[in-house]
């Protein structure tokens, strides 16, 4: 079976400092693989998504970037984080296209 | 550019009385649509996918049809713990990789 790994689950950053969220699938290979963003009581944001190996599509511009070193891993990174980048960061991956999108557990940060 | 909106933004019910959550969507060819269950502070759980006009699928309470500029997500007889958001998604054959999503109903149910 397909599963997701995400974390750390719930960090506080300082404003100016890096930012690195990981995000890790089993069970599958060459999934597609997305970085949402939610606001409270807000819909989903897509960030980032990627097809592949060093593949990275942006979808907003930002002070965020995405990177997958690995088939099956998929990071998120600031060198400088804004206190607008609070939220709840969620990964995803699917397995090809139209196919079920499963969603990681999330990982909220606050920024101060 | 692919749009998704829900209806209504949040809704009341008592327990057992049945109601539908609606997801208007444009795009320019449909892949999927989605629907999904988020309870606070945890990530999207999937309910279904649905491919085509006239699809309809059913999972205990919840049955969700489509059509070719809307879904609807049926609720019968609900229960407190279907209180949650209920998020719905597109991915469309001309956008690739992309999913959007629509802002989400949150519905309560009370005893």
């Amino acid at each position: 079976s397909q599963t997701i790994h995400q974390w750390p689950a719930t960090l506080v950053q300082p404003v100016g400092s890096p930012l690195s969220l990981e995000c890790t699938v089993e069970g599958t290979s060459n999934p597609n693989l997305y970085w949402y963003r939610q606001a409270a009581g807000r819909g989903l944001q897509l960030l980032f998504y990627s097809v592949g190996i060093g593949q990275i599509s942006s979808e907003v511009p930002q002070n965020l970037s995405a990177s997958r070193p690995q088939d099956r891993q998929f990071i998120l990174s600031s060198k400088k984080l804004l206190l607008s980048d609070s939220g709840f960061y969620l990964c995803a991956h699917q397995r090809g296209l139209g196919n079920t999108i499963y969603f990681g557990e999330g990982s909220w940060l606050t920024v101060v | 550019e692919d749009q998704v909106t829900q209806s209504p933004e949040a809704l009341r019910l008592q327990e057992g009385e049945s109601s539908s959550l609606n997801c208007s969507y444009t795009v320019s060819g449909l892949r999927g649509l989605f629907w999904y269950r988020q309870d606070p502070g945890k990530g999207p759980e999937f309910l279904f996918t649905l491919y085509s006009a006239g699809e309809e699928k059913e999972k205990e309470r919840l049955k969700a049809t489509l059509t070719k500029k809307e879904s609807f997500l049926h609720i019968t007889a609900p229960k407190p713990e279907d209180s949650a958001t209920y998020l719905c998604a597109v991915q469309a054959t001309t956008s690739g990789s992309r999913l959007t999503f629509g802002e989400g109903t949150q519905l309560t149910v009370n005893p």
